[in-house]
């Protein structure tokens, strides 16, 4: 059980063109959904939270407006990045949270290489 | 500010035992947690401690002080399969709703060696 799909899995774009990413979980419901961008040899980073239904948390020094975030579904949430620059070439990878209270795990889906040529 | 340390590299031979140790300054505390991630893929879990103490499960344990900031991912009986990084990530109670965000560290980069 617990298991995160992304799609694409790997995406080549033309700088100023816009990629949209897929994070789906398939067997469970998930109100929150975590995105995260991890360059090389770098550390996973937080970019935001997706609650479903509501707008997304964004963390500091991300830009909402070149990230678009959708989580219309207990099922599906979306990352656009939206006039790709090469700088935004990474790893981008989707988790979504099961369980609840104190405790509860994050599922990671099996991430998305991005590269803006 | 938020700090996790944990060494960048380590070497192992198949069969052993290999400790890999993580520090940490964060603003608060909700559990500390062990992902193993293979290149290109995404991390999966390991282990999670909120107590102090040693957490076992398998041929891998996992320990915690929080006095001291201080947790380590234990390994026993090394398999080439273990080669991967290993990442140590805190959640801290403070963002992401009451139950915080998960800060993960640069991650240890395994290698097992015949």
């Amino acid at each position: 059980g617990a298991v995160v799909s992304q799609h694409p899995s790997r995406v080549i774009c033309k700088s100023g063109t816009s990629v949209k990413i897929e994070c789906r979980s398939l067997d469970f419901q998930a109100t929150t959904m975590f995105w995260y961008r991890q360059f090389p040899k770098q550390s996973l980073m937080l970019m935001a939270t997706s609650n479903e239904g509501s707008k997304a948390t964004y963390e500091q020094g991300v830009e909402k407006d070149k990230f678009l975030i959708n989580h219309a579904s207990l099922t599906l949430s979306t990352l656009t990045v939206t006039s790709a620059h090469p700088e935004d070439s990474s790893f981008y990878i989707c988790s979504a949270r099961v369980g609840g209270g104190d405790f509860y795990e994050q599922y990671f889906g099996p991430g998305t290489r991005l590269t803006v040529t | 500010g938020q700090n996790i340390d944990q060494p960048t590299e380590m070497t192992a031979t198949e069969g052993a035992i290999v400790q890999i140790n993580c520090t940490y300054q964060t603003s608060g505390f909700n559990g500390l947690f062990w992902y193993q991630q293979h290149a290109g893929e995404a991390p999966t879990f390991l282990s999670y401690n909120v107590l102090d103490g040693l957490e076992e499960k398998g041929r891998f344990s996992s320990f915690l002080s929080r006095s001291k900031g201080y947790s380590y991912l234990l390994l026993k009986e090394l398999q080439m399969k273990d080669s991967a990084s290993y990442l140590c990530a805190v959640r801290d109670r403070l963002g992401g709703g009451s139950q915080g965000n998960l800060i993960f560290g640069k991650g240890t980069k395994l290698s097992v060696k015949p």
